[in-house]
């Protein structure tokens, strides 16, 4: 059954330092979107993608979070200059194929910032 | 805006016993989706039910069972027969659009089921 990747499953990193978190949607969907989820609390969604560009974007991204998809295969995001609170789990998804309105979630990436 | 309330932040129940976790939402909306996540304590979204907003049917998969009333706005999931392996953080969760999009999760119950 195809499914979302994510890697690294852990990130640890120093504060203002730059991260990239990988993602590899499921080949045929269209549709990507990242989240986050700080410990303890709620999913947070972040950015959808569509057609090579941002469909949507919440408050919470803000210019420090860009996202790419810079081949056929991954979508990616950058955190430019990371701060302790962007400490958290990220989830990539992705959706469309046969099923458009349901999101497919990777196992997550956990975001640590010292 | 849509929104998704899940009432209950923690519960806790003994085993065998069976449990109901509340979601009520919000929409304009008359097309929309809904949905159940569960989250263990390994972290992964594990992906529950999706059900779409022309459908009141409810439904029943093993122990688990969805009790859909648009009415009220409520889509309140059900475990029969609790095991330990059902402790985790269960989303509901709400989508708008026909693609997936605008989707909001619901601020999550803890469940921890007890031997």
């Amino acid at each position: 059954e195809p499914e979302v990747t994510q890697t690294p499953s852990h990130q640890v990193t120093q504060m203002g330092q730059e991260v990239i978190l990988r993602c590899v949607p499921i080949s045929n969907h269209l549709y990507f979107y990242w989240y986050r989820q700080i410990l303890g609390q709620k999913v947070e969604f972040l950015v959808s993608f569509y057609n090579n560009e941002i469909s949507e974007k919440s408050e919470i991204f803000d210019d420090q979070f860009s996202v790419e998809r810079p081949d056929g295969s991954n979508f990616t995001l950058k955190i430019r200059s990371t701060k302790l609170e962007d400490s958290a789990m990220y989830f990539c998804a992705s959706s469309g194929g046969s099923s458009y309105n349901e999101q497919f979630f990777g196992p997550g990436t956990r975001l640590t910032v010292l | 805006a849509q929104k998704v309330t899940q009432a209950q932040t923690e519960i806790s129940v003994v085993e065998k016993e069976d449990v109901t976790l509340d979601c009520v939402y919000e929409t304009r909306d008359t097309t929309y989706y809904l949905f159940w996540y569960k989250q263990p304590p390994s972290g992964e979204l594990v992906f529950l039910i999706r059900r779409n907003s022309f459908d009141e049917q409810n439904e029943i998969s093993g122990r688990y069972s969805w009790n859909f009333q648009k009415s009220t706005s409520s889509f309140n999931f059900t475990i029969t027969a609790s095991q330990v392996v059902d402790s985790a953080v269960y989303f509901c969760a709400l989508s708008e659009d026909n693609y997936g999009q605008n989707f909001v999760f619901g601020p999550g119950t803890r469940l921890s089921v007890l031997p």
